[in-house]
């Protein structure tokens, strides 16, 4: 699978838009965008994934860049419990089957 | 939503003790279970893969012979740690899909080892 950069770390505040950017600049073709978070001592959950379109579900937002090299995952409304890793994984469709390879992800704090 | 338990979700035990973990998808048909392992302000790091029936595939530097895997339903996996010592504590997590690539891969909330 192809790698991808995230910041290490990002600070919000209660209330307000968050946008964790992640940089995929050797995307394949096939590769879908995976977002996955992991909340203190528990284990990741699925957030949102999309190939070229931008994708809009109850917990938040992927916008994909045009040439699909970077995106962005948006909370519109950051609630201290959206205080978790994030995590921006590409995976090819054709091995759709194997394991989510992880990386170090962002570490999003969210302040009252 | 499709949900995966995982059990237990803390443990203590004496180095050379043998600990089971069990992973069960509650909703779903699990054809392919995944186990990881999480080292304090780490990342997930893959320690296998098994398909319903199959052997487990171990992913490079994770010995079989210490880390048990059995996947032997649909709907439970299980890893058993042997032999267990203090450098096996770490927080295991289990994952599982089913034949429908479009869906998620779905987690467990982990178990935490810790050995003494």
């Amino acid at each position: 699978d192809a790698k991808t950069t995230q910041p290490n770390s990002m600070e919000s505040n209660e209330e307000e838009p968050v946008h964790l950017p992640c940089n995929h600049s050797t995307i394949s073709g096939t590769d879908y965008i995976h977002w996955y978070r992991q909340l203190p001592s528990q284990g990741p959950e699925y957030v949102i994934h999309g190939l070229t379109s931008n994708v809009n579900n109850r917990m938040a937002s992927l916008a994909i860049a045009e040439d699909r090299k970077s995106s962005t995952l948006i909370l519109h409304r950051a609630t201290l419990r959206d205080a978790a890793v994030y995590y921006c994984i590409l995976r090819d469709v054709f091995q759709a089957g194997t394991a989510l390879i992880f990386g170090k992800g962002t570490t999003l704090s969210v302040s009252s | 939503g499709a949900v995966v338990s995982q059990h237990p979700s803390w443990v203590i035990c004496k180095s050379g003790t043998s600990v089971k973990i069990e992973c069960r998808s509650l909703d779903f048909q699990a054809t392919t279970m995944f186990w990881y392992r999480q080292f304090p302000k780490q990342s997930l790091m893959l320690m296998a893969t098994s398909n319903e029936g199959s052997k487990a595939t171990y992913e490079q530097g994770v010995e079989k012979d210490k880390f048990l895997i059995n996947h032997a339903s649909l709907t439970l996996s299980t890893l058993t740690v042997t032999s267990a010592h203090p450098e096996d504590s770490s927080f295991y997590i289990c994952s599982a899909r089913n034949r429908d690539l479009n869906q998620p891969q779905h987690f467990g909330d982990g178990t935490r080892l810790s050995i003494l």
